[in-house]
């Protein structure tokens, strides 16, 4: 099994809608949690922390489930330039900071 | 603020040859990562320095891949001798804490 695993998409969903990307994490020591979006061709870019209480920033929404080793990402009203994959991204603090990818998820936005 | 430099962008070498990529953090990030990413994979952690020093280098595929960070600022990471399968983006990241931010990566291509 992967250390961190994401929903396979790929997702397309016309502009405006509502999508939620999953993300599950093997081992309880996890301690820090992030999303990041990659553009086609382009480096990963941070997009939001996320915290035990869930964060928003914007039309973005990120949760964490600690009991279910589980985070999400919630995109509402989509635009065409949320189009990218999402990587969901674990740290572990053992005898040093561990950090894992998970695969992505491609979103498209359609018109 | 300046972000993360990588240098060169592209490097197309013949296998067998040597090549060394260039990662200039962000001023003031103690810590530096070199990750990779080959097609159709995700993005894989090759290693972590603190400062000038390798906190993590558990992700380096073999000793064909040297990594180096002196005087804690740039770091270089020489692959000698190159095989087909080391083809792929290299991407460097510095954060603060651990909040990563990436370089837009060099893409090596072996023949």
């Amino acid at each position: 099994r992967k250390e961190v695993e994401q929903d396979p998409g790929p997702f397309n969903v016309p502009e405006g809608a509502t999508v939620a990307f999953n993300c599950t994490y093997s081992n309880s020591a996890s301690q820090s949690f992030f999303w990041y979006r990659q553009d086609c061709r382009k480096e990963p870019k941070l997009l939001m922390s996320v915290y035990s209480s869930g964060n928003e920033d914007g039309r973005f929404t990120a949760q964490l489930n600690r009991a279910s080793q589980y985070i999400s990402l919630l995109i509402r009203d989509s635009k065409l330039s949320d189009s990218a994959t999402y990587l969901c991204v674990v740290t572990m603090k053992t005898s040093y900071d561990k950090v894992i990818f998970g695969p992505g998820t491609s979103l498209s936005v359609i018109p | 603020e300046a972000g993360v430099t990588q240098f060169p962008s592209h490097s197309v070498i013949e296998k067998g040859q040597t090549v060394t990529l260039r990662c200039d953090p962000i001023s003031g990030h103690d810590n530096l990562y070199w990750y990779r990413r080959v097609m159709g994979k995700e993005i894989k952690f090759l290693l972590h320095f603190v400062k000038e020093s390798k906190q993590d280098e558990s992700g380096m595929p073999n000793n064909r891949f040297l990594a180096e960070r002196t005087g804690g600022t740039y770091s270089t990471l020489k692959v000698q001798p190159a095989e087909l399968e080391d083809s792929g983006v290299y991407f460097c990241a510095s954060s603060r804490f651990y909040e990563q931010y990436f370089g837009p990566g060099t893409r090596l291509t072996v023949t």
